[in-house]
């Protein structure tokens, strides 16, 4: 069964610092999508960054990159020069390519990161 | 264009009562998901679908739970008989579907709606 871990419930860092979320997965797919998703009090759910499994390369959106260790089946999330509206429930997701369709995700518990000004 | 759109944005509700929630997801996708998310938990998928194919429905916890999609626009998610366990946020996602020779970066990515928060008294 697939399952994703966040290992790390709640995490702190000071503004303009840089901060790493963990999490791991665990699957027997070898094409697969993962995410990492930004929940605002709001409740909206926004994409942060994603990555294909078949590619070697980390994925990096501006100020956020990812650490994407498939062996290890880990993908961390760096946010770089942490800004105040970064503060927010983080969740990794993993999500699976079925027949060449889009799939449903598979998430973790979440990290509630508080930035400190 | 707009996003995915949920109503109630809010629903309170008697334990044994029905409930219906709506989803309108995004025009031209395809797919369409429910997830239910308990206070302070992750999302748990419920129900998945995708055109005319019959929907995934393994996420769903008991029969009191149901959904229907007319073809590829608007979904309700109905909980029957609601109980206290029910209370939650439900959130609605939509993404296209990544057919064959299809190119997009996106087209697999699942865009949110803001969900619907139901209290069961």
């Amino acid at each position: 069964a697939q399952t994703v871990t966040q290992s790390q419930p709640e995490m702190s860092v000071q503004e303009a610092e840089t901060v790493t979320l963990s999490c791991t997965y665990d699957t027997s797919e070898s094409d697969y999508y993962l995410f990492w998703y930004k929940q605002p009090p709001s409740r909206q759910m926004i994409l942060v960054i994603r990555q294909e499994a078949y590619k070697q390369q980390n994925a990096t959106e501006n100020r956020f990159s990812v650490n994407f260790q498939k062996a290890a089946k880990s993908f961390s999330l760096k946010i770089s020069d942490s800004q105040l509206g970064d503060a927010a429930m983080y969740f990794c997701a993993y999500s699976w390519n079925y027949g060449g369709a889009t799939n449903k995700l598979i998430f973790g518990t979440g990290t509630l990161l508080a930035v400190q000004p | 264009g707009a996003g995915v759109s949920q109503s109630p944005s809010n629903k309170v509700t008697e334990k044994g009562k029905d409930v219906e929630l709506r989803c309108d997801p995004i025009s031209g996708h395809t797919a369409l998901y429910w997830y239910r998310q308990r206070l302070g938990q992750g999302l748990e998928f419920l129900i998945y679908f995708q055109g005319n194919s019959a929907p995934d429905k393994s996420g769903l916890p008991s029969d009191r739970f149901s959904a229907e999609r007319t073809g590829e626009s608007v979904s309700t998610l109905t909980i029957q008989r609601t109980q206290q366990e029910d209370s939650a946020v439900y959130l609605c996602a939509s993404s296209l579907t990544r057919r064959p020779g299809l190119a997009g970066k996106r087209d697999n990515e699942q865009f949110f709606g803001p969900g619907t928060r139901l209290t069961v008294l």
